[in-house]
């Protein structure tokens, strides 16, 4: 799977929309991108993932640029429950490889009320 | 969205028991399951991949007789840390390959005295 870089941290103020940026760079053809968060003592949960296509779900919007070197997870109206490490990981074609995710850093997200 | 669900959610054992970890997916059949290891304030880590019917495919440095894997059916992986020892104190999370992306169950905290 090819690597992802996310900023290490972001804050965000209650109610307003929240931007979490994704580069890949290597990316290649076949690559899903997969957005997971992790609360604190709890694990990852799907948020939403894509090909090439912006994505829209009850949760979060997913929009890839047009190369697909980068990505951004959009929450539209962050909570103080959206408080949580969000991970960008790529995955080859789904019905390939045996599926296993690697996980980077990701991007811890603080939310103030 | 499919549900994994993990028992026990908190397991604490005297240095050199055992201690076993069930994984269940809920509303789904998962042929491949997987169980990570995070420590605190680490990302996901994968141990190891864990195929219905055949024998669990290990990363580099995970010792497959301390970390015994075995997915009987295709609702079911249990993950078995064999003469647990202090080191091994973790957060032990599993997931399972479902329809169109991986689920996570909620995680077992395993505390080694």
């Amino acid at each position: 799977d090819a690597k992802t870089t996310q900023p290490n941290s972001m804050e965000s103020n209650e109610e307003e929309p929240v931007h979490l940026p994704c580069n890949h760079s290597t990316i290649s053809g076949t690559d899903y991108i997969h957005w997971y968060r992790q609360l604190p003592s709890q694990g990852p949960e799907y948020v939403i993932h894509g090909l090439t296509s912006n994505v829209n779900n009850r949760m979060a919007s997913l929009a890839i640029a047009e190369d697909r070197k980068s990505s951004t997870l959009i929450l539209h109206r962050a909570t103080l429950r959206d408080a949580a490490v969000y991970y960008c990981i790529l995955r080859g074609d789904y019905g390939g490889s045996q599926g296993n995710l690697i996980f980077g850093k990701g991007t811890k997200l603080s939310v103030k009320p | 969205g499919a549900v994994v669900s993990q028992h026990p959610s908190r397991v604490i054992c005297k240095s050199g028991t055992s201690v076993k970890i069930e994984c269940r997916s809920l509303d789904f059949q998962a042929t491949t399951m997987f169980w990570y290891r995070q420590f605190p304030k680490q990302s996901l880590m994968l141990m190891a991949t864990s195929n219905e019917g055949s024998k669990a495919t290990y990363e580099q440095g995970v010792e497959k007789d301390k970390f015994l894997i075995n997915h009987a059916s295709l609702t079911l992986s249990t993950l078995t840390v064999t003469s647990a020892h202090p080191e091994d104190s973790s957060f032990y999370i599993c997931s399972a390959m479902g329809p169109d992306t991986q689920y996570f169950g909620p995680g077992t905290r395993l505390t080694v005295l």
